[in-house]
């Protein structure tokens, strides 16, 4: 069966330090996958794409790698802050539509 | 932003009652999305449409219907309410294109209660 699973609901690390998520897939052949920042009683917002030819991509303190081989990414926050405390999501396109990994709560702690 | 706005942002109904929400974009875009948030389940599409009066079901569609009638208004509605739909509905669409990406852009929910 398809599955999309982030590796652990909730993340806590100490400020300063690198975050590192994990979103494993089964079944699926995605172009290309995204992570989302979503954050309590909000909607989710987009963050990085990368696509299946592409190794790494990054933007500011964000970081993330696409295996296509191993069917999975990583997503780095480097030098984390409290703010960046929110919960993580990474998706999936799958034909005109997109799935939803059931995503990662990160807290950051001062 | 990508000017999505949904009505109601919150909304309490009685079971058995039909509920519609509503999504209005002001950019023109092509697909739009109903995912339901819930915990332990997460985003899940219920149906997304790819035009006017163009629709498709998605993962959890049971007990849901859509119309878009206009490129700026996509309607869900819930023929007959259930504690199971409880949840938050989140209104989407998408941009870019198959070569570039595509990326999703969320409206800001609407939170419905059946009891």
């Amino acid at each position: 069966s398809q599955k999309i699973e982030q590796n652990s609901e909730a993340l806590n690390i100490q400020e300063g330090k690198t975050a590192t998520l994990t979103c494993n897939y089964t079944n699926y052949s995605p172009a290309y996958l995204q992570w989302y920042r979503q954050d309590p009683g909000r909607g989710p917002v987009f963050l990085l794409l990368i696509r299946e030819n592409e190794k790494e991509k990054r933007k500011e303190r964000l970081k993330v790698t696409f295996d296509t081989t191993l069917k999975q990414s990583l997503f780095h926050i480097t030098a984390s802050q409290p703010a960046d405390s929110a919960t993580y999501l990474c998706a999936l396109d799958h034909g005109q539509n997109f799935v939803f990994g059931p995503g990662t709560r990160l807290s950051v702690l001062p | 932003d990508a000017g999505i706005t949904q009505s109601p942002r919150h909304k309490v109904t009685e079971t058995g009652t039909p509920v519609t929400l509503r999504c209005h974009q002001t950019e023109n875009h092509r697909y739009m999305y109903w995912y339901r948030q819930d915990p332990g389940h997460g985003l899940r599409l219920i149906h997304y449409s790819y035009g006017v009066k163009d629709t498709d079901k998605g993962e959890v569609s049971d007990g849901y219907s859509v119309s878009r009638s206009k490129t700026e208004d996509f309607l869900l509605t819930l023929e007959s309410a259930t504690s199971s739909q409880t949840s938050v509905y989140f209104c989407a669409i998408s941009q870019g294109s198959r070569s570039s990406g595509n990326t999703i852009y969320f409206g800001e929910g609407s939170w419905l209660t059946v009891v």
